[in-house]
């Protein structure tokens, strides 16, 4: 009940392409989804966040697509550049407060 | 201070040892939280503050683990007897309220190993 899962697990994407990270939840309680993003030996900072009663959400090159009644949503990462090479946490809160995280996916975009 | 902050960045102990995790949180962040992060798996919840209160303590995996808060700043959180299945890389986030769409910072972590 309690689980957000993540897919892919890692991702290899052309500079320039559009790298997609897709999560689905089944706890229907969340109503924060936060997206962190986590370089090696660095703490995972936090890169967009959507409500449930948004369907999508853009801050620059970064969207998240929300489908509330498949319970799902996804990030998506337009014109990927090498330096959003890190691994990507999905996430997702309600009113137990503490946040429930995918598993990450590790994106590489090469040069 | 300006963010997060954590100590020791990172601590090797002998198993069957005591070890001390500290965190400083944002200023004036009510709510702090601790997460462990085994290698290569996402982040697993294990206690949260609200000011020096801990209403939830369900993620603590054994009782061998404990975590204070004081003065609505500082925590510390301690592994008694250490175990190897202890090693990871806890982190520490903070956030202003623990409402569920406020945003958690998060510290770079200690990375405990444990020999």
């Amino acid at each position: 009940q309690q689980q957000v899962k993540q897919s892919p697990q890692s991702l290899i994407v052309q500079k320039g392409g559009i790298s997609i990270i897709n999560c689905a939840y089944e706890n229907t309680a969340f109503d924060y989804f936060p997206w962190y993003q986590q370089f090696p030996g660095k703490g995972p900072a936090l890169l967009i966040a959507i409500r449930p009663d948004v369907s999508e959400k853009k801050e620059g090159r970064f969207t998240i697509s929300f489908n509330k009644s498949a319970k799902q949503f996804s990030l998506h990462i337009m014109d990927s550049q090498p330096g959003d090479s890190a691994t990507y946490f999905c996430a997702a809160t309600g009113s137990a407060r503490q946040l429930t995280f995918g598993s990450g996916t590790q994106l590489t975009v090469l040069p | 201070g300006a963010g997060v902050s954590q100590s020791p960045s990172n601590k090797v102990t002998e198993k069957g040892k005591d070890v001390e995790l500290r965190c400083d949180p944002i200023s004036g962040h009510t709510a702090l939280y601790w997460y462990r992060q085994r290698l290569g798996q996402g982040l697993e919840f294990l206690i949260y503050f609200q000011g020096n209160s801990a209403p939830d303590k369900s993620g603590l995996p054994s009782d061998r683990f404990s975590a204070e808060r004081t003065g609505e700043s500082v925590s510390t959180l301690t592994i008694q007897r250490t175990q190897q299945e202890d090693s990871a890389v806890y982190l520490c986030a903070s956030s202003q309220r623990t409402f569920s769409n406020q945003p958690q910072h998060f510290g770079d972590g200690t990375r405990l190993s444990i020999l």
